[in-house]
């Protein structure tokens, strides 16, 4: 069945240093990808997204690029804030006809320090 | 537009008990899913409704249930309640290719 793995946390990082928290996935056809994020105490927030192989999603300062071949979809940021501190989860949806049917990865806790 | 709201925040409930969490979709979403999140992992797909019917079934047990209002908001319920069901549980309202959650009702059973 479709699945999604990410690396466990929590990722421990500095001010301005560069972010990758991997993320790839099993699935049967051709699945959307997803990364939400979740801020303590909060629901879940739609960070990026792509619905097919080799395009890239984007939104502030993050990036993530739909790998078919390698079935990746890793994010990255440039240079992280303390405001960046949250649980980041990969997603997938197998069936664009089943769109709210999610399977997350177990999340990824992100602590930046100043 | 208030997006996808949930009700309680936050409830404290007997193990046994029956418990029912709301949600009301965000304006003009027709379809609306639930999920549990365990503590420390990823939300698990409950199940799904769309037209006032159950759509789709996550590997829940009976004890979970749910319905969907004519105004699409829904309802959860859960009943003999365990321990176990601890957990935040998620709304998430869609149409078509847009999908948007809650902020979630954090259960404890005792």
């Amino acid at each position: 069945g479709d699945s999604v793995t990410q690396m466990e946390g929590p990722v421990t990082l500095s001010e301005e240093a560069f972010l990758t928290i991997n993320c790839t996935y099993t699935a049967t056809g051709y699945p959307s990808l997803f990364w939400y994020v979740q801020y303590p105490g909060e629901g879940l927030q739609l960070l990026l997204k792509a619905t097919k192989a080799d395009d890239k999603g984007s939104n502030k300062g993050f990036e993530a690029t739909y790998r078919k071949e390698t079935t990746s979809f890793h994010l990255e940021k440039g240079s992280v804030q303390v405001s960046d501190s949250a649980v980041y989860f990969c997603a997938l949806i197998g069936d664009l006809y089943n769109f709210n049917k999610f399977y997350f990865g177990s999340g990824t806790k992100l602590n930046v320090k100043p | 537009d208030a997006g996808v709201t949930q009700s309680p925040t936050h409830l404290i409930k007997t193990r046994g008990q029956q418990v029912t969490l709301r949600c009301s979709p965000k304006s003009g979403h027709d379809t609306v899913s639930w999920y549990q999140q365990a503590l420390g992992q990823g939300p698990q797909f409950i199940f799904q409704y769309y037209e006032e019917e159950e759509r789709q079934r996550g590997n829940f047990p009976d004890r979970f249930s749910g319905h969907q209002f004519p105004n699409y908001s829904s309802e959860l319920n859960v009943n003999a309640l365990l321990l176990g069901d601890s957990a935040l549980y998620l709304c998430a309202s869609s149409l078509d290719d847009e999908a948007f959650f809650g902020q979630g009702t954090r259960l404890t059973v005792v």
